[in-house]
């Protein structure tokens, strides 16, 4: 099946710093997310990005799916940006499904 | 627009124990799955429904959990005679899906938090 690997697995930081995090994957995919999950558990969609770059207010994503990896950027990082962020991917199986098969995750620690 | 609903939010029970959890989709979505997640890890796949159909089944779903959709709405996972390892959240995705459609992502639910004394 599908391989997600994640990098790099932990980051700490200072507040208004800005981080990318990457995201790499084995075989060619039909979906792509990006998630943050927040200290009590909830994964919160942050992009759906198969292809192509998004932004939104001060997270943009960029996914080159001929070249297997995706991009999160965190720019003037915040507090509140700590948690674990998972790259998510997918593609169609015999059963039609769109199982998402998710990275070990990365842990951010963004200190005030 | 609700969200995904998944209750409880939490459960506590004894080993040997049978649990039941829902799973209410956004109304329009005909996919439904299901992934659990242990401390540390990503959440991994479970089982998916379209409409009611049960159509994929992960090794990781023994015999002891059993998934149903009925009417193609809500869905529930029973866990029977619980064992320590099943301490997990189990947590539940939806999305819409038409043959030909656009791609669109899969929304989850709050989880149900699992503790096994």
């Amino acid at each position: 099946g599908i391989q997600v690997e994640q990098s790099p697995p932990d980051l700490i930081l200072q507040e208004g710093a800005n981080s990318t995090l990457r995201c790499n994957f084995s075989d060619s995919v039909n979906n792509l997310q990006w998630f943050h999950q927040n200290p009590w558990g909830q994964l919160i969609n942050l992009f759906y990005i198969p292809s192509g770059t998004k932004q939104n207010g001060r997270l943009s994503a960029t996914t080159v799916a001929t070249e297997r990896y995706s991009l999160l950027y965190i720019s003037s990082s915040q507090t509140t940006d700590s948690g674990v962020y998972f790259c998510a991917v997918a593609s169609l199986t015999q059963g039609g499904s769109e199982k998402l098969v998710f990275g070990k995750g990365m842990k951010l620690t963004v200190n005030p | 627009d609700t969200g995904v609903s998944q209750d409880p939010r939490h459960k506590i029970t004894k080993r040997g124990q049978n649990v039941t959890f829902r799973c209410d989709p956004i109304s329009e979505h005909n996919r439904l799955y299901w992934y659990r997640q242990t401390l540390g890890q990503g959440p991994e796949f479970l089982t998916y429904f379209q409409n009611e159909a049960q159509l994929e089944k992960s090794r990781l779903l023994s015999d002891r959990f059993s998934a149903e959709r009925p009417k193609g709405s809500f869905s529930t996972l029973e866990i029977q005679r619980t064992e320590q390892g099943d301490s997990a959240m189990y947590l539940c995705a939806t999305h819409s899906w038409a043959t030909g459609g656009k791609g669109q992502p899969q929304h989850f639910g709050d989880g149900t938090r699992l503790s096994i004394l």
